[in-house]
């Protein structure tokens, strides 16, 4: 059973575009996750937040900026994509910091 | 920082037989990492399989296992007889909580496909 929803499920735009992806828990989560999955497969985290602190990896280009308007929702905004912006983007929650994370299905974004 | 390795590219296996995918890691924190595996199922999202906080203790779901081995800092997951519906991409990872906050870092994924 779904419980972390994103939307939309792909994307495809081209370089310069800001583009803005969705993510809803209905887990009551406290932290919210934000990861990359290149065309490599591998993930990687960009983002956790919890209770309004924002964590980032420090690999994360300034464009990515995540917003949340409550603790069930974070979304993420790309200010002007670039081609190496392609990949899925994962959204994910826990009841804390330290316990497992939930999923979503993915938003996959294909630059052009 | 933190790394995972785990077995790579795709594992194809006849029905009823055994599965081990293999999975080390390697932790920068001074405590132990919490180890998981993740799975997707085709069509669906990422989702745990199962976890294991505890060096020395063995995780279980589904008929898989896998065991939190600290001096080999390896976590293989094994499955004595799988089956058609095991076909997935599985995902071997750790947790650690720092003074950054939680991470969690992931292997490159390994993709089982079961034939009957």
């Amino acid at each position: 059973e779904t419980a972390v929803f994103q939307t939309p499920n792909y994307h495809v735009t081209q370089v310069g575009n800001e583009v803005s992806f969705n993510c809803k828990q209905t887990l009551g989560h406290d932290t919210m996750y934000w990861y990359k999955q290149d065309s490599k497969k591998l993930l990687k985290i960009m983002f956790s937040y919890n209770n309004k602190q924002l964590i980032v990896n420090e690999t994360v280009p300034r464009r990515f900026s995540p917003q949340s308007s409550d603790k069930a929702h974070l979304n993420l905004r790309i200010k002007s994509v670039e081609p190496e912006d392609s990949a899925v983007y994962l959204c994910a929650s826990s009841w804390d910091i330290s316990y497992e994370q939930y999923f979503g299905p993915g938003t996959r974004l294909t630059v052009l | 920082g933190d790394s995972v390795t785990q077995t790579e590219g795709q594992v194809t296996v006849s029905e009823s037989k055994s599965l081990i995918i293999n999975c080390t890691y390697s932790a920068t924190s001074i405590g132990y990492p919490n180890l998981f595996w993740y799975v997707r199922y085709p069509g669906e999202g990422l989702q745990l399989l199962l976890k294991v906080i505890t060096a020395g203790q063995k995780g279980s779901s589904r008929g898989f296992e896998a065991t939190y081995n600290k001096e080999a800092t390896s976590f293989h997951l094994q499955k004595a007889s799988v089956q058609e519906s095991d076909s997935a991409v599985y995902y071997c990872a750790l947790s650690e909580f720092n003074s950054a906050g939680n991470k969690l870092t992931f292997g490159i994924g390994t993709r089982v496909l079961v034939r009957p």
